[in-house]
């Protein structure tokens, strides 16, 4: 059973802002929400971590509303360098099996010049 | 800092044969995490090891296993080779996870890519 859902690929151009959002709609109480990056042949690179409210660091920021049911990953002005897929991962309670430690198959991005 | 490293990088087996990957997490990481990247398909998960010992297991036949060593490295053993089981490996090793969840996120390392013939 897949515990999140992203958009299976998204467009953009050089200079926008992309919003990728994911669901999340059975989050437990102690769960947080995480977001990676990978490019081709390499392992995923951590972005970005919230459990509610925004979060914001020097790549991107993280929306979480109230419900936790869904969070969005925000890139501002992407570049070309930007096209990767984009990994929504919720942690799991430790008793929970390891629903949290599956990233499915995440959003392929494509920034356009 | 050093990050995540992974050996061979690449790995050639045949059907039935046993093949042994390799990984060093980050110094001062307790938390060693395996994973399966078959092409086109997401990151499944299949292990992880926490001060030693095996903390969770993801939806994999037992040929999978592994182990975790004194210095934090750790070991994914996988036997009886099949031509499904190509695919690039992935480990990642983050600070011991927060008691009662999981949420320290992963640093990953760039793969071991295994191709059965």
């Amino acid at each position: 059973l897949a515990k999140t859902t992203q958009p299976i690929s998204m467009d953009s151009y050089e200079g926008q802002e992309v919003n990728i959002t994911c669901s999340h709609n059975n989050i437990a109480t102690n769960d947080y929400i995480t977001w990676y990056q990978q490019f081709p042949s390499q392992g995923p690179r951590f972005i970005i971590q919230g459990y509610k409210t925004k979060v914001t660091n020097e790549v991107a920021s993280l929306f979480i509303p109230a419900d936790r049911k869904s969070s969005t990953l925000s890139l501002p002005r992407v570049s070309l360098s930007d096209t990767a897929v984009y990994y929504c991962l919720v942690g799991a309670t430790t008793g929970g099996g390891a629903d949290g430690l599956t990233f499915g198959k995440g959003t392929h991005l494509i920034i356009q010049p | 800092e050093a990050g995540v490293t992974q050996s061979p990088t690449h790995l050639i087996k045949t059907r039935g044969q046993q093949a042994t990957l390799r990984c060093s997490p980050i110094s001062g990481h307790t938390s060693v995490y395996w994973y399966q990247q078959a092409l086109g398909l997401g990151l499944q998960f299949l292990l992880w090891y926490d001060e030693g010992e095996e903390r969770n297991r993801g939806n994999f036949p037992p040929r999978f296993s592994g182990r975790q060593f004194p210095n934090y490295s750790s070991e994914l053993n996988v036997n009886a080779l099949e031509l499904e089981d190509s695919a690039l490996y992935l480990c990642a090793s983050s600070l011991v996870p927060v008691r009662g969840f999981v949420g320290q996120p992963q640093h990953f390392g760039d793969g071991t890519r295994l191709s059965i013939l």
